[in-house]
């Protein structure tokens, strides 16, 4: 089955600079990779996502980037703000796995004022 | 804006016990994913309905662990008996079909087994 890989698994980052996460996967199959924002006692809330067909995708701070090749993608955050301070997860969908998502295992973010 | 709703949000019980979780997905949503999210780990699923069918079930502890969607609407997940070892966060996601990409999850319940 697919296996995801996340790191770091904590970030401190001071506000206003950039943040990179990152995560590999294992099934070259899968075609969808989505990420999550969770905020202390809610559940995941879907931040960004990009398709295997796409290399890039950005939304205001938020950009994603696909390596197909090397089977790695990366969340990046610019401008960060103390908002921004959360546990954020990578995740993949295999093809044919009914939606089926393999999730990493969490970076906590935290921005310093 | 709708959203999944779950209850209880908080539950403590002694293991032995049995204990069942509540949710009900975004109106016309026909697939409805329940996860488990141990603390500091990333939420795994359980099992996968189709309306009333279950889709994926593989990762679901079939001995304790039992879920249904009879109307293939609401869902209810029921541990029997509960184990130290349950203790988690219960999560329920919803999305609009399974081919959608997007799932959109509840709050979830926080399980406490003594």
């Amino acid at each position: 089955g697919e296996n995801v890989e996340q790191h770091p698994s904590t970030l401190s980052v001071q506000e206003g600079d950039s943040a990179v996460i990152k995560c590999t996967y294992s099934d070259s199959a899968s075609n969808y990779f989505p990420w999550y924002k969770q905020e202390l006692g809610k559940g995941p809330q879907l931040i960004i996502d990009i398709r295997s067909n796409v290399g890039e995708k950005k939304d205001q701070r938020i950009a994603v980037t696909l390596n197909k090749t090397a089977k790695h993608f990366s969340l990046h955050i610019t401008e960060t703000q103390p908002e921004d301070s959360a546990v954020y997860f990578c995740a993949a969908r295999t093809t044919g796995g009914g939606n089926k998502l393999t999730f990493g295992t969490g970076t906590q973010l935290k921005v310093e004022l | 804006e709708a959203e999944v709703a779950q209850s209880p949000r908080y539950k403590i019980t002694e293991k032995s016990q049995a204990v069942a979780f509540w949710c009900d997905p975004i109106s016309g949503h026909a697939t409805l994913y329940w996860y488990r999210q141990i603390l500091g780990q990333g939420p795994e699923l359980l099992v996968q309905f189709q309306d009333e069918s279950v889709v994926d079930d593989s990762q679901l502890p079939k001995d304790r662990f039992s879920a249904e969607r009879l109307k293939g609407v609401d869902s209810t997940l029921k541990i029997q008996p509960a184990e130290l070892g349950d203790s988690a966060m219960y999560l329920c996601a919803s999305s609009l079909a399974a081919s959608y990409n997007e799932q959109f999850f509840g709050p979830g319940t926080r399980l406490t087994v003594l």
